[in-house]
């Protein structure tokens, strides 16, 4: 089944303490993504991946990190987690033609930092 | 002023009735348009795409009008299972990763 898999669904964790959050596609697809999606502000991209090795920031990329070193995956690291980063994050992938066909979302993971 | 804006709602109208959705965005470099839905608490999904003749699926009708810098969604003879979040999705033609999504519009069906 084609799908984009997110771990874990859900987190709680202390402030400062390092976590990645695991990002994986099986549709060979270029483009991948992350957002978070907070209450009255919709979803914001946090970066987003052209490519293997091609990364960029978005929206909200402070207190973020993100590698591509395969195609198919692209981790989400906080190095140093602060409570306003707790929030629903998802992730996103889309074939090089996305602009025709669209992204298709992992089924997000919930982080609550304390 | 937001790349994507979309009126937050929320709608709510009876099953049977028709509904519009409408989203306007800032920036006129923008190449694709697609609105998506969302259930509480779950992933977003694609709803369709919207071209700029203007595209149809089923009881759902997308429309862009690029000099006003508009998209619409109609959704004819509405059922309880299109009670969700919609969402506005616009990316910009020069990088072709970064997507911008409206606030979503809520909608609620009722019997």
């Amino acid at each position: 089944e084609a799908q984009v898999t997110q771990n874990p669904r859900y987190l709680i964790t202390v402030t400062g303490k390092k976590l990645t959050v695991t990002c994986s596609q099986n549709m060979n697809h270029e483009y991948m993504s992350w957002y978070r999606q907070d209450p009255g502000l919709g979803l914001r991209q946090i970066y987003y991946s052209m490519n293997v090795e091609v990364t960029d920031k978005g929206d909200v990329p402070e207190g973020y990190k993100v590698s591509r070193k395969e195609k198919r995956n692209f981790p989400l690291i906080l190095e140093s987690p602060s409570p306003n980063q707790t929030s629903l994050y998802f992730c996103a992938s889309s074939p090089m033609d996305g602009a025709e066909y669209g992204y298709t979302f992992g089924s997000g993971t919930r982080l609550t930092v304390v | 002023r937001k790349e994507v804006e979309q009126d937050p709602g929320p709608f709510n109208v009876p099953e049977g009735a028709t509904v519009a959705f409408n989203c306007t965005y800032s920036n006129s470099a923008s190449q694709s348009f697609f609105w998506y839905r969302q259930d509480c608490r779950k992933e977003p999904k694609l709803l369709m795409s919207v071209y700029s003749s203007g595209n149809e699926d089923g009881r759902f009708t997308a429309q862009l009008n690029r000099a006003s810098q508009y998209i619409s969604l109609l959704i004819r003879d509405s059922k309880l299972s299109d009670s969700a979040t919609y969402l506005c999705v616009v990316i910009r033609g020069s990088t072709l990763g970064r997507l911008y999504f409206g606030r979503g519009t809520q909608l609620t069906v009722w019997p």
